[in-house]
């Protein structure tokens, strides 16, 4: 059964870099991880999507091992806006969009 | 770019009556839209994908004669919560998919939160 897991809170501070893993061990084989960042009662919002390796753009990286059983969203020097819940998005065979539980991460000052 | 609305942002209505959402995507033309439905301090759970012209598919255990689902256009669907109960209280987001495939990116929108008392 295809599941993904996240851990379900996170701390960190202003300035630190913060990475938050995914562990998803059974996904279809050619289809994006893509992650969101949620604030309460918004929906949620596109932060980046990889297929393998190494992804990064103007507000994050992620990277995918070769294995894709896993994925790190790395946010460097958070800041405290950046306090939201974080979510994997994944597709398993068969082509079901599966999200992670979340992550809550606080950061503090 | 990329930008997805919902209207009403929220909405408070009797038990027994019927609510529509709507969700539109206001740049692009999305072939694939999909309803979740989140309760607090939890994930998004999918509802169901709704490709433009065809009929929703609902996941298991989402009663498609409650939750009716329309997408007659590339950018509006509509999700009808139908006899509402206060189990149906949550927190209803709609996303848009430009493409037909998983791979392309899926574009939320804020959020409609139904309260049925």
């Amino acid at each position: 059964l295809a599941k993904t897991t996240q851990p379900i809170s996170m701390d960190s501070y202003e300035g630190q870099e913060v990475n938050i893993t995914c562990s998803h061990n059974n996904i279809a084989t050619n289809d994006y991880i893509t992650w969101y960042q949620q604030f309460p009662s918004q929906g949620p919002r596109f932060i980046i999507q990889g297929y393998k390796t190494k992804v990064t753009n103007e507000v994050a990286s992620l990277f995918i091992p070769a294995d894709r059983k896993s994925s790190t969203l790395s946010l460097p020097r958070v800041s405290l806006s950046d306090t939201a819940v974080y979510y994997c998005l994944v597709v398993i065979p068969g082509g079901k969009l599966i999200f992670g539980q979340g992550t809550e991460l606080s950061v503090k000052p | 770019g990329a930008v997805v609305s919902q209207h009403p942002s929220w909405v408070i209505c009797k038990s027994g009556t019927s609510v529509k959402i709507e969700c539109r995507s206001l740049d692009f033309q999305a072939t694939t839209m999909f309803w979740y439905r989140q309760f607090p301090k939890q994930s998004l759970m999918l509802m169901a994908t709704s490709n433009e012209g065809s009929k929703a598919t609902y996941e298991q255990g989402v009663e498609k004669d409650k939750f009716l689902i329309n997408h007659a256009s590339l950018t509006l669907s509509t999700l009808t919560v139908t006899s509402a109960h206060p189990e149906d209280s949550s927190f209803y987001i709609c996303s848009a998919r430009a493409g037909a495939s998983s791979t392309d990116t899926q574009y939320f929108g804020p959020g409609t939160r139904l309260t049925v008392l």
